[in-house]
């Protein structure tokens, strides 16, 4: 069993639809959480992160932690064309543990 | 990306022959990864720097694999011999978060090995 496990979809929704992505993770450990998008021919690059439990709210984006399930999640409302892409969920422990684990990536198509 | 340069982009080479990645990120930033990214898959670490000097190779087939870098700012990767199975992404990514480890990645160098 790998330390992330994502489903890889393909995931394809119309405009406007609320999108949800999940990861869950087996590393008691992980204390950061965030998510990546990855656009095609690119690296990717943050987009929201997570300390511990909780919920954090950027816009129409929204992450989810429940570190009981060990469990994230990542919310996308009015999703919009622009927003096709790979979400990488990622993760790591903290302190002096900089490795960051992540999930294979869900690939995203939203459709006008 | 902007923070991040790599090059070449795109190198197609036949399986045997060797291969180098460069990464030139903006300076000022004291840690620097090298990751693969397989097809379909996510990232995974080769190797962090933390100035000049390799802190995480515990990832790095060292039998083929090998990387550096000079005076804590440029850094290569290279292969030798390459294997058809290296085909993949070589992502470079620099550390510089002040509250967690935001990494900031480059567009990668897409390697086909034939």
């Amino acid at each position: 069993q790998k330390e992330v496990e994502q489903d890889p979809g393909p995931l394809s929704v119309p405009e406007g639809a609320i999108v949800s992505l999940n990861c869950t993770y087996s590393n008691s450990a992980f204390q950061y959480f965030m998510w990546y998008r990855q656009y095609s021919r690119k690296g990717p690059e943050l987009l929201m992160y997570t300390y511990s439990s909780g919920n954090k709210e950027d816009g129409r984006f929204t992450a989810q932690v429940d570190k009981s399930s060990k469990y994230i999640s990542l919310f996308i409302r009015d999703s919009q064309p622009s927003d096709s892409a790979t979400y990488l969920c990622a993760m790591y422990s903290g302190g002096s543990n900089y490795k960051l684990t992540f999930g294979k990536g869900t690939l995203l198509t939203v459709n006008p | 990306e902007a923070g991040v340069v790599q090059s070449p982009r795109y190198k197609i080479i036949e399986k045997k022959q060797p291969v180098a990645f460069w990464c030139n990120p903006i300076s000022g930033h004291n840690t620097l990864y090298w990751y693969r990214q397989n097809l379909g898959q996510g990232p995974e670490l080769l190797i962090r720097y933390e100035n000049e000097e390799a802190v995480d190779d515990s990832q790095l087939p060292k039998d083929r694999f090998s990387a550096e870098r000079l005076k804590g700012v440029d850094s290569t990767l290279k292969i030798q011999p390459a294997e058809l199975g290296d085909s993949a992404v070589y992502l470079c990514a620099i550390g510089g978060g002040q509250t967690f480890n935001e990494q900031f990645f480059g567009p990668g160098t897409r390697l086909t090995v034939l």
